[in-house]
């Protein structure tokens, strides 16, 4: 299905394992995010992409790697997660950088990290 | 740098109630002003935006937020809410120069009960 995917949708993991999620999109937009949404600071942006190869900070991305040899993926890794990465993960893609292109989301990954 | 804010962390209102939700931006530029809604165990996904032009912008479902540039406001108002519209709702910003990114607010929930 065309779209943005998100996966796992739940995942579990214990303090300093190395845990990956991934996000797949199928309209080939230029831009890519991620975000996290945490309680009382809605959603932070911790890496962004525009276009493969090209990735850059945002304001959250200690303890994060982000990768993106295709333009449709765009995985974010934590190296060695710790429990103040529990969160819920939002990727999103933007066919472009003028504020009439939109953000589509993906439906998000629950992170718990014990 | 922009910023968002949004008072209100919890609205509670009975269906068929009018119901406004506040969202207040700092920036040193003009900007451009959406609401995103997040229904339980979704993504975010785009309930309206302003851009230029009319200060008054609506959605499908009824919602509408004005811009007030004097105010630095983008409230989002509905005149008779109904049980589906239990979510949470975004303000974000995106400045007018270059590429930069979407700027949330904290997040509203708006809880309708019957």
């Amino acid at each position: 299905d065309a779209g943005i995917t998100q996966s796992p949708r739940y995942k579990i993991t214990e303090t300093g394992r190395q845990v990956t999620l991934m996000c797949h999109q199928t309209w080939s937009h230029s831009y890519m995010f991620w975000y996290r949404q945490d309680l009382g600071h809605g959603l932070r942006l911790i890496y962004y992409s525009a276009a493969a190869d090209i990735t850059d900070k945002g304001e959250v991305p200690d303890g994060y790697v982000v990768s993106r040899s295709k333009t449709e993926n765009f995985p974010l890794t934590l190296e060695s997660a710790t429990r103040s990465q529990t969160s819920v993960y939002f990727c999103a893609s933007s066919v472009g950088d003028r504020p009439f292109h939109g953000y589509t989301f993906g439906s998000g990954t629950r992170l718990t990290v014990v | 740098a922009q910023s968002v804010t949004q008072l209100d962390s919890q609205v509670p209102v009975f269906e068929e109630a009018p119901v406004e939700l506040r969202c207040n931006y700092s920036s040193s530029v003009s900007v451009y002003l959406f609401w995103y809604v997040q229904y339980p165990n979704q993504g975010l996904q785009l309930l309206l935006k302003y851009l230029s032009g009319s200060t008054l912008v609506e959605s499908i479902n009824g919602f509408e937020a004005e811009f007030n540039k004097s105010q630095t406001s983008f409230h989002l108002r509905k005149p008779s809410v109904h049980i589906s519209d239990t979510a949470e709702y975004f303000c974000a910003v995106r400045v007018n120069t270059g590429f930069q990114k979407l700027v949330f607010g904290t997040g509203t929930r708006l809880l309708v009960s019957p």
